[in-house]
């Protein structure tokens, strides 16, 4: 079966640090994968996609960026962060042969300081 | 464009009630539609879906669902609520262009009172 992993669970950063979220998934091959960002009290904003090691597509400009170095792993970055980037971040994979749901990750609770 | 509304950030109802969630869609092309719960500072779990075939959709805890194309809706339902049922319901719709990108509805609060 498939399995999605997220680390860190939480993490308590000061503004201007950098960031780095880590996304993995298992038991299944060339996967879509998803970055979302969920605001306190507001739904979820879809940050980054990729279909593909090295293909990303950004959905909205902003202090972050991604990056797919394998094919299982999906990784949120940022080189300084801001107090707008609070939140929590949530990795989803999809394309299991058949269906088009998305499979979501625990989530990563990001506070900025 | 595709988007999704859910009618009503918070609903409340009396465990043993009827659950009613709104979800209206837009889309050009026949949707895929999503039903999602998620409970306090968890992942999304998938409660049921619709992509082809039967209108009425029948998912986890029983939940279910039905897709009415005239009224361009997916709403959610469960004829008695439990206090387990207590989340946040999101809806959404897929593109169906390969990438499976969902447009989300903003959430529904669901609370169950004793």
């Amino acid at each position: 079966s498939q399995t999605i992993h997220q680390w860190p669970a939480t993490l308590v950063q000061p503004v201007g640090s950098p960031l780095s979220l880590e996304c993995t998934v298992e038991g299944t091959s060339n996967p879509n994968l998803y970055w979302y960002r969920q605001a306190a009290g507001r739904g979820l904003q879809l940050l980054f996609y990729s279909v593909g090691i090295g293909q990303i597509s950004s959905e909205v400009p902003q202090n972050l960026s991604a990056s797919r170095p394998q094919d299982r792993q999906f990784i949120l970055s940022s080189k300084k962060l801001l107090l707008s980037d609070s939140g929590f971040y949530l990795c989803a994979w999809s394309g299991l042969a058949g269906t088009y749901e998305q499979y979501f990750g625990p989530g990563t609770r990001l506070t900025v300081t | 464009a595709q988007s999704v509304t859910q009618l009503g950030s918070h609903v409340s109802v009396s465990e043993g009630a009827l659950v009613l969630l709104r979800c209206n869609y837009s889309s050009s092309v026949p949707p895929y539609l999503f039903w999602y719960v998620q409970y306090p500072n968890q992942g999304l779990q998938l409660l049921l879906k619709y992509t082809t075939g039967a209108t009425l959709v029948k998912g986890i805890n029983g939940f279910e669902a039905e897709f009415k194309k005239s009224e361009t809706s997916f709403h959610l339902t469960k004829p008695s609520a439990h206090m387990s049922d207590a989340a946040e319901y999101f809806c959404a719709v897929s593109d169906i262009s390969g990438t499976y990108k969902y447009i989300f509805g903003t959430g529904t609060r669901l609370k169950v009172l004793a």
